[in-house]
């Protein structure tokens, strides 16, 4: 099936610092979601995107359809300790047919240094 | 509104228990998913239903059920479990499927 290959796995970054980070994937995806997870609570959707080359903000957050449609970036300007968390990027993949589910990037930890 | 509730928040059981998980979105959403989660790992699909029938099974073992009482609720019921089932499980809804999935908070099941 369609995989997601998410980078960096980890990353620790002081407090004010931007970060980065993407998927790609060897398929095309129509849909780009990016969620970020706090440790014991469920995914929060954070952005997505629908549009090839499509750049979306969210607060101090801002993610991006790669133009080619197998990748996708999320950038975290001025980081706070709150954006401690797990990012995970996905995208809705056809299963048997007319069903949909969703593939996941195996998450990038974020830690933020006071 | 874009809440998804589950309950309970933490469940202990045992290998002979049966208990069940509940799920409920007032979204007006057609699609609603089970999954589950280990430690540092991504969600693991286990049931998709959509408009209230059952559209995907993962290969769950069938000491899990899952229920679809209606467009609001999604039950998944739990009978001789074994210590490796235990995980955070998770419980989204969409719009239909294919579209944007949203999260609840997710139930820490620990099967003892």
């Amino acid at each position: 099936g369609q995989q997601l290959n998410q980078s960096p796995q980890s990353m620790f970054i002081q407090e004010g610092e931007d970060v980065s980070m993407n998927c790609t994937s060897s398929s095309i995806f129509n849909t780009w979601l990016w969620y970020k997870q706090d440790p014991g609570e469920g995914p929060v959707l954070l952005i997505a995107l629908y549009k090839a080359g499509e750049l979306t903000s969210n607060g101090r957050l801002t993610a991006q359809f790669g133009i080619t449609r197998k990748d996708s970036f999320l950038n975290i300007s001025a980081s706070i300790p709150s954006d401690v968390g797990i990012y995970f990027c996905a995208g809705p993949t056809v299963s048997g047919g007319s069903n949909y589910k969703l593939t996941f990037g195996k998450g990038t930890l974020l830690t933020v240094n006071p | 509104d874009t809440e998804v509730t589950q309950t309970p928040k933490h469940l202990v059981m045992g290998m002979t228990n049966k208990k069940s998980l509940k799920c409920e979105q007032h979204m007006g959403h057609r699609a609603m998913y089970w999954y589950k989660q280990k430690a540092k790992k991504p969600p693991e699909l286990m049931f998709v239903y959509s408009y209230e029938k059952l559209s995907i099974n993962e290969s769950v073992p069938s000491r899990f059920s899952p229920e679809c009482p209606n467009s609001s609720l999604l039950n998944l019921h739990l009978h001789a479990l074994q210590p490796e089932d235990s995980a955070l499980y998770l419980c989204a809804s969409s719009h239909t499927k294919g579209d944007e999935q949203y999260f609840g908070p997710g139930t820490r099941l620990t099967v003892t």
